[in-house]
């Protein structure tokens, strides 16, 4: 397995305009998670899905912030509109059980929004 | 509140030395602890991970201990080399209902020659 994809790396954008961020967990794992790393506040945990449904989305910042899972296999963060303060870096991590034993990170996608 | 508080926030050390960075945590219910390594542009990547009932784990030269009493955390390193320079991420996993991950603000480790 790849493991967790994610596209793309890096994303520059003007403020206002609409952010797509997309994940492909592992084959198999049933949790799915979007994060936001910064400098100032370090890795948040924005939102989880379990087998594609939406559990605990507490930690999205605002209603700008929306994200979706389709499929088992895809999920995307989207920010709209956007604003400088987003720009970070966002990972996406899966799970294969619901203890969280083991979470495995993407490679992540560094947003900056100008 | 449930914190998650590392120290240093960064370090340098020669490579070939040892060094051991600190996790300490309010969490409550406590349910594992795990620590994770960053390289500079990549996503954390999990260390050990430990449950209330264990001590002590290691992964290679990494060693991490638990106390659950003082609920304090050491990460140890051993015989550095220049690809542990990371930033090492302490992460506390609230009780199982709960499913909430607590994470502290890292330690960045620079390994010189």
């Amino acid at each position: 397995d790849a493991g967790v994809i994610q596209s793309p790396r890096h994303e520059v954008t003007e403020m206002g305009q609409e952010v797509t961020l997309r994940c492909k967990p592992i084959s198999g794992h049933d949790y799915l998670f979007w994060y936001r790393q910064t400098m100032m506040r370090g890795l948040e945990l924005l939102i989880y899905f379990n087998n594609n449904v939406p559990i605990d989305d507490s930690g999205m910042p605002e209603d700008r912030f929306s994200a979706k899972m389709p499929n088992a296999s895809f999920s995307t963060l989207k920010i709209q509109p956007s604003e400088p303060r987003d720009s970070a870096v966002y990972f996406c991590a899966s799970s294969p059980d619901r203890g969280w034993t083991e979470a495995f990170f993407g490679q992540g996608t560094r947003l900056t929004v100008v | 509140k449930n914190q998650v508080e590392q120290s240093p926030q960064s370090l340098i050390i020669l490579e070939g030395k040892n060094c051991t960075l600190q996790c300490n945590y309010t969490v409550s219910p406590f349910s594992n602890l795990r620590w994770y390594k960053q390289d500079t542009g990549r996503g954390p990547v999990s260390l050990t991970i430990m449950t209330f009932s264990e001590n002590t784990k290691s992964n290679g030269r990494y060693t991490a201990t638990l106390d659950a009493d003082t609920k304090q955390s050491s990460l140890h390193i051993t015989a550095s080399q220049l690809s542990d320079s990371a930033s090492y991420i302490c992460v506390v996993k609230v009780g199982a209902a709960g499913n909430k991950l607590t994470f502290g603000g890292g330690t960045r480790v620079l390994v010189k020659p």
